[in-house]
């Protein structure tokens, strides 16, 4: 039972290069979250897709893109990694929206 | 703005004490509620939730809660922790409305000294 699947588990990034981080979830689950997760401050909502074909932003959307390739995956994509985008990254999903989420393990990414 | 807040940033305790962590929002309307725990290097996992009716909740690992509507507060408790209980504990609150995202806090930090 995999759950929700994140790659890679760490990345280390040059400021200025692109990356995609790879989420997928075998639980049939509606909605699926990326979260960034910095000292001090918990969990912060990036985006969020509701269903299969939509995506909103979250709490801290800049420098980010989302795509919601089918119901199993949401991907994450950084197009010019900045300093301020190390942090370590959870993907999340969840039945529907008033349901408990489940993560997975994160990545650990740092830009440098 | 809603707004998940706890106050205890860094608890350390020795084993068998007990344990109470503190979490608040701030919104009038409807919640659902969560509590979450992060072990070292691990992801999150739910400990319990509360959607509806009584209003005190038991989850996983001796783990309770209590929702206060009146206090808007949604306290962890644990009445004798063990060393493994040592990790960062979440509280999060969905707020009814337009957005059906959860809101986390900043977490707090536990640590149980054997």
């Amino acid at each position: 039972n995999a759950g929700v699947t994140q790659t890679p588990k760490f990345q280390v990034l040059k400021t200025g290069q692109s990356m995609t981080l790879q989420c997928a979830q075998d639980m049939n689950h509606n909605s699926m979250y990326w979260y960034r997760q910095d000292p001090g401050m918990g969990l912060r909502l990036i985006y969020y897709s509701a269903s299969e074909g939509t995506t909103d932003k979250g709490e801290v959307p800049n420098g980010y893109n989302v795509s919601r390739l089918n119901k199993r995956e949401f991907s994450l994509r950084l197009e010019s990694a900045a300093p301020s985008q190390t942090s370590v990254y959870f993907c999340a999903s969840s039945e529907r929206d008033r349901s408990e989420a489940f993560f997975g393990q994160g990545t650990r990414l740092t830009v440098v | 703005a809603q707004s998940v807040s706890q106050h205890n940033h860094h608890v350390i305790l020795s084993e068998a004490a007990s344990l109470e962590l503190g979490c608040n929002y701030s919104y009038g309307g409807t919640v659902n509620l969560f509590w979450y725990v992060q072990y070292p290097g691990q992801h999150l996992q739910l400990l319990l939730k509360y959607f509806s009716g009584d209003p005190l909740v038991k989850g996983i690992k001796g783990f309770e809660a209590e929702f206060i509507k009146s206090k808007f507060s949604f306290n962890l408790r644990k009445p004798s922790v063990q060393w493994s209980d040592t990790a960062e504990y979440f509280c999060a609150v969905l707020f009814s409305g337009g957005y059906q995202k959860v809101t986390f806090g900043i977490g707090t930090k536990l640590q149980v000294i054997p």
